[in-house]
């Protein structure tokens, strides 16, 4: 079973900042929190992952708790191609298979 | 440089044939993974390979599923004897050696069994 919980969905309006929660209270201390999305059945896209800081990169920042029970996905400026199902996986590191929940879909409406 | 090939895009089998599913990771990643999603599911992790060893198979079906990644080649997802259950998206990924990195998924291999 995955070890996270999202919620199943999620609406944002296009140019506002869309913030995905995700609860993971039982992750280990070398358990990374990884973020991925799915558009349309396509291929899942990694977006970015972190162990205990907070992490940004050009599609997305993730903000950690300091306890490491929950995290935020931001997208800063969502657009209508940001439409799709998010999800939040912890996992100690690479080399290592996923186990995926559900996710949450976001729909950016204009 | 080039990501994850997954071919075909679409296969269709009749009932009791077998499927192959080719999957060439990026350049550079010596990992594979195999993942199969199911209308309105989410993706289930199936094997993970590298380089002519499997690592981890628990999510393979016992039977008719196998998975190889030769020294030479893409890797290959096969099913013999398919059913209409095995209708699915099977999607690889791949990812380089060491810890932390997050994999790349190819655009998968939807499989109807008719």
């Amino acid at each position: 079973d995955a070890k996270t919980t999202q919620p199943p969905s999620m609406d944002c309006a296009e140019g506002r900042a869309a913030n995905l929660p995700c609860n993971h209270s039982t992750i280990s201390g070398n358990e990374y929190v990884y973020w991925y999305r799915q558009i349309h059945s396509q291929g899942p896209q990694y977006i970015i992952h972190g162990l205990k800081n907070n992490e940004t990169n050009e599609m997305a920042s993730l903000i950690i708790t300091e306890d490491r029970k929950s995290s935020t996905l931001i997208l800063p400026h969502a657009t209508l191609r940001d439409t799709a199902v998010y999800y939040c996986i912890v996992n100690a590191g690479n080399n290592r298979k996923l186990i995926w929940g559900l996710g949450t879909s976001l729909a950016v409406n204009p | 440089n080039a990501g994850v090939m997954q071919n075909p895009r679409h296969l269709v089998r009749r009932r009791g044939q077998e499927a192959r599913l080719r999957c060439s990771p990026m350049k550079g990643h010596s990992h594979v993974y195999w993942y199969r999603q199911l209308p309105e599911e989410g993706l289930k992790f199936m094997v993970y390979l590298q380089k002519e060893n499997i690592i981890d198979e628990s999510g393979m079906p016992k039977e008719r599923f196998s998975a190889e990644f030769p020294k030479e080649g893409p890797s290959i997802l096969r099913i013999q004897q398919v059913v209409r259950g095995d209708s699915a998206a099977y999607f690889c990924a791949s990812s380089p050696q060491g810890v932390g990195y997050g994999y790349t998924f190819g655009s998968g291999t939807r499989l109807t069994v008719v």
